[in-house]
């Protein structure tokens, strides 16, 4: 059954390093989302793209974080420097058709992230 | 702003009996989407049930059911014949062209 895969699926780091995490949707999904989950809170969108275009990145602190899918496929998420409030489970997401709200969205199983 | 409220952070049951998870939400809008997702603990959020609310018939999966209440902006999820494995977080989600809302979930907790 085809899967979201997302790498790695922890990752421990210093605040003020970089780092990256990588997500592969299911094969021929042109929509991929991230989300950021805090413990205890629900997920939250960062950013969403259509194919290798952003669609929504309202939700990203650009200043610090940014997000590529350049061939339309995988994408990367970058976090720099990180902070220690950006401690959190990150999600990816992929769905089949282009902005459909009924469409379901199938997740990975996330990236922990904790910053020391 | 579109808010999800999950009022219960945290719900026990019994094998074999029936639970009720609750979901308000705020919209001005007339057509949208709601969801159930379940997240086991480590493993990947699934989707669970999914409500057009355009639809006036409430949505059934297997044991799964919701009371769609859309005036008062309801939508609680039924879990019949509960079993070990339904145990989990609960999220409740909005969902309306881009913008896509979850609430802060309910920990379901299934009793032997």
């Amino acid at each position: 059954e085809a899967e979201v895969a997302q790498s790695p699926r922890y990752k421990i780091t210093e605040k003020s390093q970089a780092v990256a995490f990588w997500c592969d949707p299911i094969s021929g999904h042109a929509t991929l989302y991230w989300y950021r989950q805090i413990l205890g809170q629900g997920p939250e969108l960062l950013v969403q793209f259509q194919d290798e275009s952003v669609v929504d990145d309202s939700q990203l602190p650009k200043d610090r974080f940014s997000a590529e899918r350049l061939k339309g496929v995988d994408s990367t998420l970058k976090i720099q420097p990180a902070e220690l409030g950006d401690s959190a489970m990150y999600l990816c997401a992929s769905s089949s058709v282009l902005l459909s709200s009924y469409n379901e969205q199938f997740f990975g199983p996330g990236t922990r992230l904790t910053v020391l | 702003a579109q808010t999800v409220t999950q009022s219960q952070p945290e719900m026990s049951v019994q094998e074999a009996e029936t639970v009720t998870l609750s979901c308000t939400y705020d919209t001005s809008e007339s057509d949208y989407y709601l969801f159930w997702y379940k997240q086991p603990p480590s493993r990947q959020m699934i989707l669970v049930i999914r409500q057009e609310a355009y639809k006036q018939q409430n949505a059934t999966e297997n044991r799964f059911s919701v009371n769609f209440q859309k005036a008062a902006k309801s939508f609680s999820l039924k879990i019949s014949d509960s079993q070990l494995g339904d145990a989990a977080m609960y999220f409740c989600a909005y969902r309306r062209f881009d913008d896509m809302r979850f609430g802060a979930g309910t920990r379901l907790t299934v009793k032997p």
